[in-house]
């Protein structure tokens, strides 16, 4: 069974619609991320929280929202999506502390297109 | 700002031969440097990483060089596989960053027969 799962896979939708994408991990972590992937500009950071009652910006953080909803569950919103959503979407888990602590575990990814 | 960078998109290589991924950064913070690997329609994976306080670690056909006073690292891959073909990403984290990591843009690696 995957650690970090991701719904849905593939997502279809049209401009100003709001969207959620789930991410739910088993793996124990703290910390979540969300990321998203675009050709050209590796992964780029939306949010990330490191437990249940934090939850940060990343440097692409416009346009979303995130809810921790527990310490196993980080949903990523799109409030009113437009078509320069349309990426790669990843969560992420990891463990608080330093060095190969750091290490992050991804999920399988959304591919999110909004028309 | 991209403090990671990895300015080739494309690497192709020959099964049996060596591949050599580059990587530079900017932050001299930096302490930690991780690759991940990334299969098409899966998240990336953790590859192997490696330390500021040493300049190479080897884990079986991957070795990471670290040399921090270029500001750079490279990933080696020996032999080269079918299997490597992939897109591989540096990352790298730095102690205020509050658990954050910076990542590069990837290289997309072609291992061909």
């Amino acid at each position: 069974d995957a650690d970090v799962t991701q719904t849905p896979r593939n997502r279809i939708t049209k401009t100003g619609k709001r969207i959620m994408l789930e991410c739910s991990q088993t793996k124990g972590h703290d910390r979540m991320y969300w990321y998203r992937q675009d050709p050209g500009l590796g992964l780029r950071l939306i949010y990330y929280s490191f437990d249940v009652k934090d939850i940060n910006k990343g440097e692409i953080s416009d346009g979303y929202s995130v809810s921790r909803q527990a310490q196993a569950k980080f949903s990523l919103s799109l409030e009113s999506a437009i078509p320069n959503q349309t990426a790669l979407y990843f969560c992420a888990t990891s463990t608080s502390g330093t060095g190969i602590q750091e290490t992050q575990y991804f999920g399988p990814g959304t591919r999110l297109l909004v028309l | 700002d991209q403090q990671v960078k990895q300015n080739s998109p494309s690497l192709s290589v020959q099964e049996g031969r060596i591949s050599i991924l580059n990587c530079d950064y900017t932050n001299s913070m930096f302490d930690y440097f991780l690759w991940y690997k990334k299969y098409p329609a899966e998240g990336p994976t953790f590859l192997i990483s490696i330390s500021s306080i040493k300049d190479k670690n080897e884990d079986g056909r991957f070795t990471v060089f670290l040399n921090k006073s270029a500001k750079h690292l490279s990933l080696h891959i020996v032999p080269s596989q079918p299997g490597d073909s992939a897109v591989y990403f540096c990352a790298a984290w730095s102690p205020d960053s509050w658990g954050k990591l910076q990542f590069g843009a990837g290289t997309q690696v072609v291992v061909t027969p």
